[in-house]
């Protein structure tokens, strides 16, 4: 069974720039979430999908955040503009039952 | 709101001894606690979880042991390796609210 892959694994972009992440969840699996871990500091919630659905935004920082998951299959997270305080690596993750998640290996973004 | 607090944030062992990483968490309602372990460069792979209705679990290798009482979560790992080397977080969740993790422990095994 193939795991949660994201791409890229690495994005270096200027501020104001716009960056897209995408994320694939082991197949079968309707939830879906993204997560953020800041330099130092730790993982920290954006949100979580249940099939196409937002069940829960509560993380997420502002509005230059936008995720979607069109078809409840794959999931994009795109920054519009992008800031220097976005840098940090961003997981996704995937759950079958909302109980055991399931991470991919991230996507570290660099703001300069 | 949960917080999840680190008691250390590294933690150096010799190769065969048992290593204890702990956790401390402030929400007296969550129920279901799990422990991830992040080598470089990759994410967080589940290791072992425990739901409030218990106060211990064992894994291969592994046990977790929570303390409702104190609010406190451990994670042992006997005959700790080489390969053990690596980050360890800690996570919490109430019900169904999101995962709130511990900023992590680095356990370094030395040979």
């Amino acid at each position: 069974e193939a795991g949660v892959t994201q791409f890229p694994s690495h994005s270096v972009i200027e501020k104001g720039q716009t960056v897209t992440l995408r994320c694939d969840p082991i197949s079968g699996h309707d939830n879906l979430y993204w997560y953020r871990r800041v330099m130092g500091k730790e993982i920290k919630f954006l949100l979580h999908f249940v099939k196409e659905s937002k069940q829960d935004e509560s993380g997420m920082p502002n509005n230059r955040f936008l995720a979607e998951r069109t078809g409840g299959t794959y999931s994009t997270l795109k920054v519009q503009p992008a800031e220097l305080e976005d840098s940090g690596v961003y997981f996704c993750a995937s759950s079958r039952t909302g109980d055991e998640q399931y991470f991919g290996p991230g996507t570290r973004l660099t703001v300069t | 709101g949960e917080s999840v607090g680190l008691h250390l944030p590294t933690l150096s062992v010799q190769e065969g001894d048992n290593s204890i990483i702990n956790c401390a968490y402030s929400n007296s309602a969550s129920d279901y606690f799990i422990w991830y372990k992040q080598e470089s460069g990759k994410g967080p792979q589940f290791i072992i979880d425990i739901r409030s209705n218990m106060d211990k679990r064992q894994g291969q290798r592994v046990t977790v042991l929570l303390n409702k009482t104190v609010k406190h979560l451990s994670l042992q790992i006997a005959a700790t390796q080489p390969g053990d080397s690596a980050v360890y977080f800690c996570a919490v969740q109430s019900g169904n609210t999101p995962l709130v993790f511990g900023k992590g422990t680095r356990l370094s095994v030395i040979a």
